[in-house]
């Protein structure tokens, strides 16, 4: 089974701009989380998507905002970059039964930076 | 505020020792308590811990969860430099949705 894939891997942009990530989780897999991970902050949370819509945010401005498809996949979108958003973006996804937690299996991640 | 706070932030060992990393959490209905291992990029799932008391493990690496104190430890014994990675606890709280709460990690350091 092919694990969860993230494009692009790595991602130049300019303060202002916007970017778009994309991931596709596990086949059969309908959560999708997404986190930035940064050496000051650690790992925190951004957002989860289950069955196209968005179950849970984290404490992130606006300006990060995310999708999800019929088909799983998802995408988020960052608008007016700012260099602190320079960060390694991981995506996760889990089969998320509805009794008992399911492990989160991440992407290799896309590395932002912002320049 | 859920709170994940792990202990040592730095371990540097030799070969063959034996580890023990420290996971303590603070979170309002608690699900579950994850271990990933991160070496270059993507975390990878070590283990899962649900109930208090019953012991994880796989190869050389288990883990125990005690809910009563709120806190988890993964052990490695018989350490490789293989291991040396940055390990992260992760604790779950039951909303409904899945989000995890991460520690600052463990960064692990094996020398020959």
């Amino acid at each position: 089974k092919a694990g969860v894939t993230q494009t692009p891997r790595y991602l130049i942009k300019t303060r202002g701009q916007q970017v778009t990530l994309s991931c596709s989780p596990i086949s059969g897999h309908r959560s999708v989380s997404w986190y930035q991970q940064t050496p000051g902050q650690g790992l925190q949370f951004l957002f989860e998507y289950f069955s196209e819509t968005q179950r849970n945010k984290g404490n992130f401005p606006g300006r990060f905002s995310g999708r999800q498809f019929s088909n799983s996949r998802s995408e988020m979108n960052v608008s007016t970059l700012e260099l602190g958003d320079s960060a390694l973006y991981l995506c996760a996804s889990s089969s998320r039964r509805d009794r008992g937690g399911d492990e989160q299996f991440f992407g290799p991640g896309t590395r932002l930076t912002v320049l | 505020e859920d709170k994940v706070v792990q202990s040592p932030l730095s371990l540097v060992v030799h070969e063959g020792d034996t580890v023990t990393l420290n996971c303590s959490y603070e979170v309002t209905n608690f699900r579950s308590l994850l271990w990933y291992k991160q070496e270059k990029k993507a975390p990878t799932f070590l283990f899962m811990l649900t109930s208090s008391g019953i012991e994880k493990k796989s190869g050389r690496l288990s883990s125990i969860l005690d809910k009563k104190e709120l806190f988890s430890i993964l052990n490695i014994t018989a350490t490789q430099t293989g291991d040396s990675a940055v390990y992260l606890c992760a604790v779950e709280p039951f909303q409904g949705a899945q989000k995890l709460v991460f520690g600052q990690g463990t960064r692990l350091t094996i020398n020959p």
